[in-house]
This record gives structure tokens, C-alpha cells and sequence, in this order.
């Protein structure tokens, strides 16, 4: 199984929401991460988990919150985003080393209001 | 910091053409190069990657990549496309370090193969 899922699939949100995207992977990869795509761009990378600890935050603000529950699961919390963080949020996870390949899930496509 | 440049944004090509699609990148260590391809309505999947070793390195779907450090190039080549190559296509490097490292993507070329 090289499955990565996603939910939700689309979510459209207030600018006072707080929301939460989901991103599970079963491959037993110890590494996991979270990408931002804008329309008609690649891929920008958000943050990075290894071994369920934040390794790495491309100095993302703050009404992002990552969070790695445990080697499966990958969330991202939303709070007071504004209309340009719509965006295609897109989770990956691949073995703990920069060689690995990462697996993308579907995305969620965001939309907030 | 580590970037990456693709020379073409926008290609179109028929059946049966060759095709050779440009990756440039920028960084002062050892790197690991990736190209992804992204079809229309489905996740980014990995086409080819090099960590090491032979500079010539084939992947999925006939494509191939050839390494040329020198150059700071790694571009992806395939000898005769077909129309289910239409597809985004995307160069990535990440840092050869122990650790999990994010992938820096290139701007990706939207490649459109006619019938």
C-alpha cells in the first residue's frame, strides 16, 4: 500500500474558522510533511516531521499549526486564515532520509472566505 | 539555499516526438534530484530520482534523466512521447543529508502531447 489520503477533500472556510486538515499514511514512514500548492505553481514545503518531531517550519505563520499524533497521522490546524492561504494543502511521507522517494496524497483544496 | 529552474514553462509536442525537458539547480552541497509528474486530476507521483552513482538513471514510463554535475543539470528525456504523457512536470532537489529534508520544486513545465 503506497496510499496517502487526505481528508477533507475540499473546505471552504470563514476567516474566523478553526479547521483542521488530516493526512494518514500506513507505508510505516517515519517522515511526514506538509506543502503548499497555489494555482498554476509547484509544491512549497511547510513544515516536516521526522520521527513525529517538527524538524522543519519554513517559517510559516502561526495560524498554521502543525501537529504529528503519532507516526501515522498528520494534522494541520487552521485558525483565522486569511483569502490568500487559499491554496491546495498537500501532505507527503517517504523513510527519514533526502534520498527517499515521498509519497503525495490527493490534497485538500482550501478556500477561505 | 537550494533552487531550482526549469527552462520550459509550456511545451507542446506530437505523438511519437522526442522530448527533453530542462532542470537547472542552484546549491553548494551534494543534492538528491527528483522528477515528479503530476497528471490531470492525480497526485504528484515520482517519475525518476538520483542520489548516486551512475549519472544516467531511467524511471517509470520509458522516461530517463541523465546528471551532469558539472552542468548542475539533470534533464529529463524520452525517446518517443505518447498522448498520456500530457501532464505537469516537475524538477525537485532535496539536501543529501541524513535526515528527512522537504523537496524544493522547480516552477514545473505543462507538457501537451497532440494526437
Amino acid at each position: 500500500d503506497t496510499e496517502v489520503t487526505q481528508t477533507p477533500k475540499h473546505l471552504v472556510m470563514g476567516m474566523t474558522n478553526k479547521k483542521s486538515l488530516k493526512c494518514e499514511q500506513h507505508m510505516g514512514h517515519r517522515a511526514m510533511y506538509w506543502y503548499k500548492q497555489k494555482a498554476k505553481k509547484p509544491p512549497e514545503l511547510m513544515f516536516v516531521y521526522s520521527y513525529e518531531k517538527l524538524s522543519i517550519n519554513e517559517s510559516v505563520p502561526s495560524r498554521f499549526s502543525p501537529e504529528c499524533p503519532n507516526s501515522s497521522l498528520l494534522n494541520l490546524h487552521l485558525h483565522a486564515l486569511q483569502p490568500e492561504d487559499s491554496a491546495l494543502y498537500l501532505c507527503a511521507s517517504s523513510q527519514v532520509s533526502g534520498w527517499e522517494t515521498q509519497y503525495f496524497g490527493p490534497g485538500t483544496r482550501l478556500l477561505v472566505l | 539555499a537550494q533552487s531550482v529552474s526549469q527552462h520550459n514553462h509550456h511545451v507542446i509536442l506530437s505523438e511519437a516526438a522526442s522530448l527533453e525537458l530542462g532542470c537547472n539547480y542552484s546549491y553548494g552541497g551534494t543534492v538528491n534530484l527528483f522528477w515528479y509528474v503530476q497528471y490531470p486530476g492525480q497526485h504528484l507521483q515520482l517519475l525518476l530520482k538520483y542520489f548516486s552513482g551512475d549519472p544516467l538513471v531511467k524511471g517509470i514510463k520509458g522516461f530517463e534523466a541523465e546528471f551532469i554535475k558539472s552542468k548542475f543539470s539533470f534533464n529529463l528525456r524520452k525517446p518517443s512521447v505518447q498522448w498520456s504523457d500530457t501532464a505537469e512536470y516537475f524538477c525537485a532537489v532535496s539536501n543529501s543529508g541524513g535526515g528527512a529534508d522537504g523537496l524544493t520544486f522547480g516552477k514545473g513545465t505543462h507538457l501537451i502531447i497532440q494526437p
